[in-house]
């Protein structure tokens, strides 16, 4: 079975300062993972994908197998980015998702 | 992102009703599902449709059925509701020909009372 934990349920940090939002993984295969974004009042929304290996809004994240983690990381966190995140894994491409908990981020002024 | 749509956006109901949450979706997809949202619990599955002749189980369906009315539809039912589904759902919606990105609804914020 899959299973994805995002360990912060909430995450404060000044604008400016770095930011790193965690995900952990289990899943025996290769999984696929993504990270969604839901602002205030907005649609939960896809903000990157890892076989992207692309940078959204600043944020990039890498897939670290030996680790099974997908953390999120932006070095200069803006007032902008408050939003809740959630980290999700796909078994195989064109398979289902299994979300994280979501970790609620503040980014302070 | 209009091309997924709910009704109802929030709806109050007692214990023991029977209530239908419906999705729509323009964007062309097959793939259709349901999740709930519970604060500290993230998103988790209810059912999903890979297309209209198929309906699977996610992770909680208990208490929960659906329909796949067409390819653009697709309808949770909670037969006979409890408070403890009192929940944010949301709908979802994704092609698996395209980058199988997950186009999210607005949500229905139903409350059982």
């Amino acid at each position: 079975a899959q299973r994805v934990t995002q360990p912060e349920k909430l995450l404060s940090v000044f604008k400016g300062a770095p930011v790193e939002l965690k995900c952990n993984y289990s899943y025996s295969g290769s999984p696929e993972l993504f990270w969604y974004v839901q602002y205030s009042r907005q649609r939960l929304q896809l903000l990157l994908r890892h076989i992207s290996r692309e940078s959204i809004k600043g944020f990039t994240a890498d897939l670290n197998k030996g680790e099974t983690s997908f953390h999120l990381k932006k070095p200069f966190a803006q007032e902008e980015d408050s939003a809740m995140y959630y980290c999700a894994l796909s078994a195989t491409s064109g398979s289902r998702l299994t979300f994280g908990e979501g970790t609620q981020l503040t980014v302070n002024p | 992102d209009a091309d997924v749509t709910q009704t109802p956006r929030n709806r109050i109901t007692k214990t023991g009703k029977r209530i239908m949450l419906e999705c729509s979706q323009t964007k062309g997809h097959d793939r259709m599902y349901w999740y709930r949202q519970d604060p500290g619990l993230g998103l988790r599955l209810i059912y999903y449709s890979f297309d209209v002749k198929d309906i699977n189980k996610g992770e909680i369906s208990d208490g929960y059925s659906v329909s796949r009315q067409a390819q653009a539809k697709f309808s949770l039912s909670l037969e006979s509701a409890i408070p403890n589904q009192t929940a944010l759902y949301f709908c979802a919606t994704s092609n698996p020909r395209g980058r199988d990105e997950q186009y999210f609804g607005p949500g229905t914020r139903l409350t059982v009372t």
